[in-house]
């Protein structure tokens, strides 16, 4: 069945660096865009950035110049390398699967269980 | 950036009808898509295009969309449709997604 599994998370000080995986099955990962979206504690969904199937990429400005995503379509694989990593961005981090919707606005219909990133001295 | 604004918080009693509002600058000529995330659970797409419902999800889901308002609207609610709920567009400036920021939705 479609799957995605993320890890990598975890405890990492104000500065450091850390790369988080997804891991992708059951469909054919290089036909999809895939991004990557994160929750910190009580708080809403936020979105971080995206892969197409290509070489597109694209950042929300809380992350611009500091993290960067990349993906490994033989390895059915999407990364997520975060340097200079602040409190702030202590969340769990989400993979998703990108489906296109009418007029070609995407939605995100397969999500995995996210990896948790604590960012703390 | 697009933004997408929803109220923290809706209540309603079991067996009667949820509406759960997203507001957005001329939001109606944009597709909204909308998200449940049970706690502790990730988040699951429950209505799409507007209006559109994956397999699995259940008709009492529905959405609509018109002017500067998208609106979820749940029928006979049950206990377990308690959850945020997070609206998303993606926002053609940015060329990005954009999601509201939640509307925790409390069966009284």
């Amino acid at each position: 069945q479609v799957q995605l599994v993320e890890s990598g998370g975890g405890l990492v000080k104000p500065g450091g660096s850390l790369r988080i995986s997804c891991a992708a099955s059951g469909f054919t990962f290089s036909d999809y865009y895939m991004s990557w979206i994160r929750q910190a504690p009580g708080k809403g969904l936020e979105w971080v950035s995206y892969s197409d199937s290509g070489t597109t990429v694209n950042y929300a400005d809380s992350v611009k110049g500091r993290f960067t995503v990349s993906r490994d379509n033989a390895k059915n694989s999407l990364y997520l390398q975060m340097n200079s990593l602040r409190a702030e961005d202590t969340a769990v981090y989400y993979c998703a699967r990108h489906q296109v919707g009418a007029g070609d606005f995407d939605y995100m219909d397969v999500w995995g269980k996210g990896t948790t990133v604590t960012v703390s001295s | 950036s697009y933004v997408l604004t929803q109220p923290p918080s809706v209540s309603v009693a079991p067996g009667q009808t949820a509406r759960i509002p997203c507001g957005g600058n001329n939001i109606g000529s944009k597709s909204v898509h909308w998200y449940q995330q049970k706690p502790g659970q990730v988040p699951v797409l429950v209505v799409y295009d507007d209006s559109d419902r994956p397999s699995g999800i259940p008709e009492r889901f529905s959405g609509s969309n018109s002017g500067n308002t998208a609106t979820l609207t749940i029928s006979r609610v049950e206990a377990g449709d308690e959850a945020d709920y997070y609206c998303q567009v993606w926002d053609t400036s940015s060329d990005h997604p954009v999601f509201g920021g939640g509307t925790k939705l409390t069966v009284l």
